[in-house]
C-alpha cells in the first residue's frame, strides 16, 4: 500500500526560504518508472503542478517557478524534499506530494495515483 | 505549455441524472505509443485529489463504473451516468504528455 505524507512549517515569512518533505512508503523511488511529485492549490484556485523527480534523478519544473524550486531524493530514507525559495504571500496554499507512475511505451500509466494529504502553507510577516 | 480548458466551471446535478464535463487541450495529447497523456481527478472538500481516469479512458482503481472517460487528440469528456451524493467536489482534467503538466480550471459539481 503506497502512502505519502507532507511535512514542513506551516508559516513562513516573506523572502524565506520554504522546505518541505515527503515521506513515503510502499514504493520505491530506485524503481523503474516511479516518480514522485508536487503540487499546489492556493485558496479558492485550481491545482497546480510544481515538480517532479523520477526514479533516475531527472528533475522537471513548473518554467514559472523553475528558479526558485529544488527537488532532491533520499531514496534510501524515503523522502523527497522541495524547496521553494524567496517565499511571497502569494504562495500561500496547501501542498501536496503524489507518487507518479509512468509505466512503460508500451504499457504506459502516466499519472499521479496516490497524494497525500497535503500541508498548509501560509506566508505571512 | 499545454493549456487545458474546462467547460462547465459549475455543474448542478439532479441526484440519479447523467452528468458530462469537457476538456480541451491547446495541442495534442496523443503519444507515439497511441495513448492519450489524459487525467481526470476528483477533488473532494478537504480530502486530497482523488485519480479517476488515467489515459484518458482507464478508470482507476476503485473508481465507480458510473464513471467513464473519452476521447482524443485534443477533445476529451468525463461522464457520470447517474450522479450520486458523493460524487459532489471539483473535477479537474490534466494532461501529462510532457512537463509542465497542467490541469484545467475545474468543474465544480453540486447537487441540485
Amino acid at each position: 500500500q503506497i502512502t505519502l505524507k507532507e511535512s514542513g512549517p506551516t508559516l513562513v515569512k516573506p523572502t524565506q526560504t520554504l522546505t518541505l518533505t515527503c515521506t513515503f512508503s510502499g514504493f520505491s523511488l530506485s524503481t523503474t518508472g516511479a516518480g514522485v511529485g508536487w503540487f499546489r492549490q492556493p485558496p479558492g484556485k485550481a491545482l497546480e503542478w510544481l515538480a517532479l523527480i523520477y526514479w533516475d534523478d531527472d528533475r522537471r519544473y513548473s518554467p514559472l517557478l523553475k528558479s526558485r524550486l529544488a527537488i532532491i531524493k533520499d531514496t534510501s530514507r524515503k523522502q523527497v524534499v522541495l524547496t521553494m525559495t524567496n517565499m511571497d504571500p502569494v504562495d500561500t496554499a496547501t501542498y501536496y506530494c503524489a507518487h507518479y507512475g509512468s509505466g512503460t511505451y508500451y504499457n504506459p500509466f502516466a499519472a499521479f495515483d496516490i497524494w497525500g494529504q497535503g500541508t498548509m502553507v501560509t506566508v505571512s510577516s | 505549455d499545454i493549456v487545458m480548458t474546462q467547460s462547465p466551471l459549475s455543474l448542478p446535478v439532479t441526484p440519479g441524472e447523467p452528468a458530462s464535463i469537457s476538456c480541451r487541450s491547446s495541442q495534442s495529447l496523443l503519444h507515439t505509443n497511441g495513448y492519450n497523456y489524459l487525467i481526470w481527478y476528483l477533488h473532494k472538500s478537504g480530502q486530497s485529489p482523488q485519480l479517476l481516469m488515467y489515459l484518458a479512458s482507464n478508470r482507476a482503481s476503485g473508481v465507480p463504473d458510473r464513471f467513464s472517460g473519452s476521447g482524443s487528440g485534443t477533445d476529451f469528456s468525463l461522464k457520470i451516468s447517474g450522479v450520486e451524493a458523493e460524487d459532489v467536489g471539483v473535477y479537474y482534467c490534466m494532461h501529462a504528455l510532457q512537463t509542465p503538466m497542467t490541469f484545467g480550471q475545474g468543474t465544480r459539481l453540486e447537487i441540485k
